[in-house]
């Protein structure tokens, strides 16, 4: 059974810029999760989708957004890039609500 | 107070040695109880799901829960090269939310 995928595995962009980060759920899981892991902050939770809606936001400014597609997969979106968003971007899924969450390897994230 | 406490301090032992570690909280609302692994460029691997207090056994590791202390913890029995790692310890609460709460992780390395 196929983990969870994330694209690209490293980016590297600018202040100012915008990125798109995406990800493949393990087949079956409805519900994604994005996450930011900083140097030193360790991991923060920034969203959840289920069933294509946005069920759930971490603490983190308007400029971070995101979707999930009818076959579940998502996409994270940052606009306005900062330097202190560099950071690894991890995508998780699980089964559903409270079920036990599985990571991808990530996308790291570099701004210049 | 941080929601979920972990000393980040690096720790070695010894191959064959008994590996501790342990997290505190502040939040009584967590139910859900984890631990992962990661490897250095790689994406948090889920070792140990327990929900409420008590202890779990999973080959080597065995996990453990006090409620009532707010602390948890992650033993590894027969410590290999391969435990090598930073073990993080996640939480999150029953109902709607569906957030992990992270520790800030624990470096450990395994002497051969």
């Amino acid at each position: 059974e196929a983990g969870v995928t994330q694209s690209p595995t490293h980016l590297i962009k600018t202040r100012g810029q915008q990125v798109t980060l995406r990800c493949s759920p393990i087949s079956g899981h409805t519900s994604v999760y994005w996450y930011q892991q900083a140097l030193g902050l360790g991991l923060q939770f920034l969203l959840w989708y289920d069933e294509g809606e946005e069920r759930n936001r971490g603490n983190f400014p308007p400029r971070f957004s995101g979707r999930q597609f009818p076959n579940y997969s998502s996409e994270l979106n940052v606009n306005a890039l900062e330097l202190e968003d560099s950071a690894l971007y991890l995508c998780a899924s699980s089964l559903g609500q409270n079920q036990p969450q599985h990571f991808g390897d990530g996308t790291r994230l570099s701004i210049l | 107070q941080k929601e979920v406490e972990q000393d980040p301090g690096p720790l070695s032992v010894p191959e064959g040695a008994i590996v501790s570690l342990n997290c505190t909280y502040s939040n009584s609302a967590f139910q859900y109880f984890m631990w992962y692994r990661q490897y250095s460029r790689k994406g948090p691997e889920l070792l140990m799901y327990t929900y409420s207090s008590g202890n779990k056994e999973d080959g080597r590791f065995t996990a453990q829960v006090d409620k009532s202390s707010k602390y948890i913890s992650l033993f590894i029995r027969d410590s290999q090269p391969s435990d090598s790692a930073t073990y993080l310890c996640a939480m999150s609460a029953v109902g709607g939310n569906n957030r992990l709460a992270f520790g800030k992780g624990n470096q450990v390395v395994v002497i051969p």
